[in-house]
């Protein structure tokens, strides 16, 4: 079992509909990670918060909207995605963004948009 | 330049063999070099990770080799078992930004 925890596990979406991933976890990580990862590919990043705030943004289109509400939560609201937008939904925290921080992944939502 | 090259793309390997998995980098601003181990339907889970001012770390079966001045890291799997099948990615991250560039994976089979 992963210490960062994803729901839900599995998410069928309409192009129009809105809907929000989640991340928890609690190992006291002040620095968490949004990542897309689609079929037999490497995880690209989308986002990375530390301390709450957002530090990187990786040019990722506004239908993605990221929230980090405390230090423990991390959510991806979804609205007016694409079917080119079908992936697993990565999630991942670390103790901070300095040197020698190993992230540590949740096991993903696996969204398909219809 | 971002990228981290990764070779080869698929391995097969007997049952007790070395697997041995390649990667490459450029960037200078790369400071930790992790390895991740992904099952099906599961999220990459943290294998084993070197600083670049080390050459070698070992854990377990699972070796990384690390040549500085060549820009190349390896990941050396003794005795390879049949549990060890999995994707396999190395990465790289930038200094103090917490940007992980993964490379782009070996399908490894460990045959019994």
């Amino acid at each position: 079992d992963t210490e960062v925890t994803q729901t839900p596990k599995h998410l069928v979406m309409g192009m129009t509909n809105k809907k929000s991933l989640k991340c928890e976890q609690h190992m006291g990580h002040r620095a968490m990670y949004w990542y897309k990862q689609k079929a037999k590919k490497p995880p690209e990043l989308m986002f990375v918060y530390s301390y709450e705030k957002l530090s990187i943004n990786e040019s990722v289109p506004s239908r993605f909207s990221p929230e980090c509400p405390n230090s423990s939560l991390l959510n991806l609201h979804l609205h007016a995605l694409q079917p080119e937008d079908s992936a697993l939904y990565l999630c991942a925290s670390s103790q901070g963004t300095g040197v020698n921080q190993p992230q540590h992944f949740g096991d993903g939502t696996r969204l398909s948009i219809l | 330049q971002q990228q981290v090259k990764q070779s080869p793309q698929s391995l097969i390997v007997q049952k007790g063999g070395i697997s041995i998995i390649n990667c490459a980098y450029e960037n200078t601003a790369f400071d930790y070099f992790p390895w991740y181990q992904q099952f099906p339907g599961k999220g990459p889970a943290l294998l084993i990770a070197i600083r670049p001012d080390v050459s070698e770390k070992k854990e377990g079966r699972f070796t990384i080799s690390f040549n500085k001045s060549a820009k190349q890291f390896s990941l050396h799997i003794m005795d390879s078992q049949p549990g060890d099948s999995a994707t396999y990615f190395c990465a790289a991250s930038i200094r103090g930004t917490g940007k992980l560039i993964f490379g782009q994976g070996t399908t490894l089979q460990v045959k019994p």
